[in-house]
C-alpha cells in the first residue's frame, strides 16, 4: 500500500531556532513530493514541491525541504522559526502519472515566543 | 484571480440523508479533485474530474459521486449519510491534468448526527 508517514504529531521549537518536520514515504516509482500548511478553519496552502533535480527545494515563506532518495524522506526545514509559522503541516506524495495525492497525518508545529 | 471556493462552509445533516457540496475551481483550471479530511487525519482522495469526466477514484463507496460542469465547477454528492462521513471536505483544482500541484479551497465542514 502506498503511504506517507509523519512520525511526529507535534513539534515545538523556540522562535529564531531552526525547525525540522519529518516525512517519509512509501510510494511506487519516483513520486512527486509536496508540503502543505493548514491554518485553523482553512484549506491547505502549498509550500513547495519536489519533481526532479536538486535535493534541496526552496519554497514559500522561507521554507525548504531536503529530498533523500535512499532514505525515502522529504523533511521540511526552516533556518529560523517565526511564531506565525505555528500551524498544521502535511507532507504528500503523488505517483508520477497518477492523479491523486497521498497525505501524511500531519504534524502540528508550535513556535514558542 | 479568484481562488478555489467552496459552499456551504458548514453543514449539519442526519444519518441517511443526502448532501451536495459545491466547488468553483480557480480560473483556468480544468481539473478538480475532492478529498475527505477526518478529524486528526490527513486528507484522503475521493475522486478527480477532468473535462467533465471522472479520472480516478480513491477507496470510497459508490454512494460518493460527483459531477463536473462545462465551466469546470464541481459537485460532490453523498447519499445515505453515515456518522463516519462527518469530516472536512476539500476541493482542489489544477491547471492541467498532468500537473500535480493542486490548489485547495477552504473546505466544507460536514457534521452527520
Amino acid at each position: 500500500a502506498q503511504s506517507v508517514a509523519q512520525p511526529e504529531d507535534q513539534v515545538n521549537v523556540a522562535e529564531g531556532n531552526p525547525l525540522t518536520v519529518k516525512c517519509t514515504y512509501s510510494v511506487s516509482g519516483n513520486p512527486y513530493l509536496f508540503w502543505y500548511v493548514q491554518y485553523p478553519n482553512r484549506g491547505l496552502q502549498f509550500l513547495l514541491k519536489y519533481i526532479t533535480g536538486d535535493n534541496l527545494v526552496k519554497g514559500s515563506y522561507g521554507f525548504e525541504a531536503e529530498f533523500n532518495k535512499s532514505q525515502t524522506s522529504f523533511h521540511l526545514k526552516k533556518p529560523s522559526a517565526l511564531v506565525s509559522d505555528s500551524a498544521l503541516y502535511f507532507c504528500a506524495a503523488s505517483p508520477r502519472g497518477a492523479n491523486n495525492l497521498f497525505f501524511g497525518t500531519g504534524t502540528r508545529l508550535t513556535v514558542i515566543p | 484571480e479568484t481562488g478555489v471556493t467552496q459552499s456551504p462552509t458548514h453543514l449539519i445533516k442526519t444519518r441517511g440523508q443526502q448532501v451536495t457540496l459545491r466547488c468553483s475551481s480557480q480560473s483556468g483550471h480544468n481539473t478538480v479533485s475532492w478529498y475527505q479530511q477526518a478529524l486528526g487525519q490527513g486528507p484522503q482522495f475521493i475522486f478527480q474530474y477532468y473535462r467533465e469526466e471522472e479520472n480516478g477514484r480513491g477507496n470510497f463507496p459508490p454512494r460518493f459521486s460527483g459531477l463536473q460542469f462545462p465551466n469546470y465547477s464541481s459537485e460532490l454528492n453523498v447519499n445515505a449519510l453515515e456518522l463516519d462521513d462527518s469530516a472536512l471536505y476539500l476541493c482542489a483544482s489544477s491547471p492541467r491534468l498532468a500537473d500535480n500541484e493542486q490548489f485547495f479551497g477552504p473546505g466544507t465542514r460536514l457534521t452527520v448526527l
